[in-house]
C-alpha cells in the first residue's frame, strides 16, 4: 500500500520560498503521476501541479509563475517550491498520487506564512 | 479558471437520498469523463469515492453513485447514514489547468 509523507518548514516568511518534499513508499515514483494540492483553512481544495517521471511538470496557471515541482526517482521523492509567498499561501499542503483521480494522499502539512 | 460550482450545503435525514451537483463548462465537465468526487471528514484527508464520473474505488459503499449530464456532474448518496456527514468536493480534468476542484459542499445528516 502506497504511503506519502510531506516534510518541510511549517513557517515561512513573506516573500520567501516555500519548499516541501514528499517521500513515497510502497510504489515507485516512476510509475505514476504525482500532485501537490493545498487547502486553505476552512476552505476548499486547490490543485497546484503534477509531475510524471521526466515529463515536463504541469502547473495551475494561477500559480505558474511562482511554482516549481521536481522529482528525484533515485530516492522516490518529489518536491514543491513556491516562491514569493504571501499570507494568502497559508494552507495545508498535500502531496498525492494521481491528478484527475487521486487515490492516495499524504497526511498534509500546515504551512503558515508570517513574519 | 474558476472553480467548479457546488452548493455550499445540503442536508438529509437518515435513510433518505441526497444529490450534490457540480457545475462546470464545456471545457471541463462537458468535455471529459474525468470527474471525481472526494469525501472529507473534519480534520481528515480527502477520500476518493467516485472517479471517471460513475466508478467507485474498491471498498467504497455502493450507496455512493455518480452521473453527468452536459456540464453538470452529480453525486448521489442513498440510504443516508450519520457517517456520511462530511464535506464533498468534485474535480474535473480540464483543457487548460489540467485539474480543477469544486468549492465543496457540506453535507449535514439531520
Amino acid at each position: 500500500q502506497v504511503q506519502l509523507q510531506e516534510s518541510g518548514p511549517g513557517l515561512v516568511s513573506p516573500s520567501e520560498t516555500l519548499s516541501l518534499t514528499c517521500t513515497v513508499s510502497g510504489d515507485s515514483i516512476s510509475n505514476d503521476f504525482w500532485s501537490w494540492i493545498r487547502q486553505t483553512p476552512g476552505k476548499g481544495l486547490e490543485w497546484i501541479g503534477r509531475v510524471y517521471s521526466t515529463w515536463t511538470p504541469n502547473y495551475n496557471p494561477s500559480l505558474k509563475n511562482r511554482v516549481t515541482i521536481s522529482v528525484d526517482t533515485s530516492i522516490n521523492q518529489f518536491s514543491l517550491n513556491l516562491s514569493s509567498v504571501t499570507a494568502a499561501d497559508t494552507a495545508v499542503y498535500y502531496c498525492a498520487r494521481g491528478y484527475d483521480r487521486i487515490d492516495s494522499w499524504g497526511q498534509g502539512t500546515l504551512v503558515t506564512v508570517s513574519s | 479558471q474558476s472553480a467548479l460550482t457546488q452548493p455550499a450545503s445540503v442536508s438529509g435525514s437518515p435513510g433518505q437520498s441526497i444529490t450534490i451537483s457540480c457545475t462546470g463548462t464545456s471545457s471541463d465537465i462537458g468535455a471529459y469523463n474525468y470527474v471525481s468526487w472526494y469525501q472529507q471528514h473534519p480534520g481528515k484527508v480527502p477520500k476518493l469515492v467516485v472517479f471517471e464520473v460513475t466508478n467507485r474505488p474498491s471498498g467504497v459503499s455502493n450507496r455512493f453513485s455518480g452521473s453527468k449530464s452536459g456540464n453538470t456532474a452529480s453525486l448521489t448518496i442513498s440510504g443516508l447514514q450519520a457517517e456520511d456527514e462530511a464535506d464533498y468536493y468534485c474535480s474535473s480534468y480540464t483543457s487548460s489547468t489540467p485539474v480543477i476542484f469544486g468549492g465543496g459542499t457540506k453535507l449535514t445528516v439531520l
